[in-house]
């Protein structure tokens, strides 16, 4: 069965350094999301990615933040310069055409220091 | 607006009895509703999701749930627990952003 794979599972940051989480969508999905869940709070959607470029983000998704499809099959998030508050679980989602069902991955654990 | 409430932080069951675990949603049209379960260091997986074709709503694993628009709820059930069953169950609402409930951390004791 297809899965959204991400990579780390885990990754340790200090504070102000840039970090990278990868995700792999299903092969044939077009929709690409990112969420995060901070320790003890909700899942909250950051951004959706479409057509290769941002169709929605939330107030969380500041200018620290970007997303890139770099090739057929990565899409990644990029936090510029970390801070404390940035240590979540961070899930990447995708769907189909027209499906409004979001496959999720099992999420990469930031820890900023 | 949309969102969704989970009523119950932690629900604690017996194996072989009933799961009950509420949502409630805020929704001003007909909202797309899902249900995934969470195990410890897996992703988020659907269990079944609700989009205005059937209110009563049969997912994987024997859970079920059903829309009720006069109260506002879309609680998810399973006639008998099973110890796998134990994991963090999400409410959710959304099309394309989805807005997360807090999550039910469901435990079931032998």
């Amino acid at each position: 069965e297809p899965e959204v794979t991400q990579t780390p599972s885990h990754q340790v940051t200090q504070m102000g350094q840039e970090v990278i989480l990868r995700c792999v969508p299903i092969s044939n999905h077009l929709y690409f999301y990112w969420y995060r869940q901070i320790l003890g709070q909700k899942v909250e959607f950051l951004v959706s990615f479409y057509n290769n470029e941002i169709s929605e983000k939330s107030e969380i998704f500041d200018d620290q933040f970007s997303v890139e499809r770099p090739d057929g099959s990565n899409f990644t998030l990029k936090i510029r310069s970390t801070k404390l508050e940035d240590s979540a679980m961070y899930f990447c989602a995708s769907s189909g055409d027209g499906d409004n069902e979001q496959f999720f991955g099992p999420g990469t654990r930031l820890t900023v220091l | 607006a949309q969102s969704v409430t989970q009523l119950d932080s932690h629900v604690s069951v017996s194996e072989g009895t009933p799961v009950l675990l509420r949502c409630n949603y805020s929704s001003s049209y007909s909202p797309s509703l899902f249900w995934y379960v969470q195990h410890p260091n897996k992703g988020l997986q659907l269990l079944l999701k609700y989009t205005s074709a059937a209110t009563l709503v049969k997912g994987i694993n024997g859970f079920e749930a059903e829309f009720k628009k006069s109260e506002t709820s879309f609680h998810l059930t399973k006639p008998s627990a099973h110890m796998s069953d134990a994991a963090e169950y999400f409410c959710v609402t959304g099309y394309n952003q989805f807005y997360f409930g807090t999550g039910t951390s469901l435990t079931v004791i032998p």
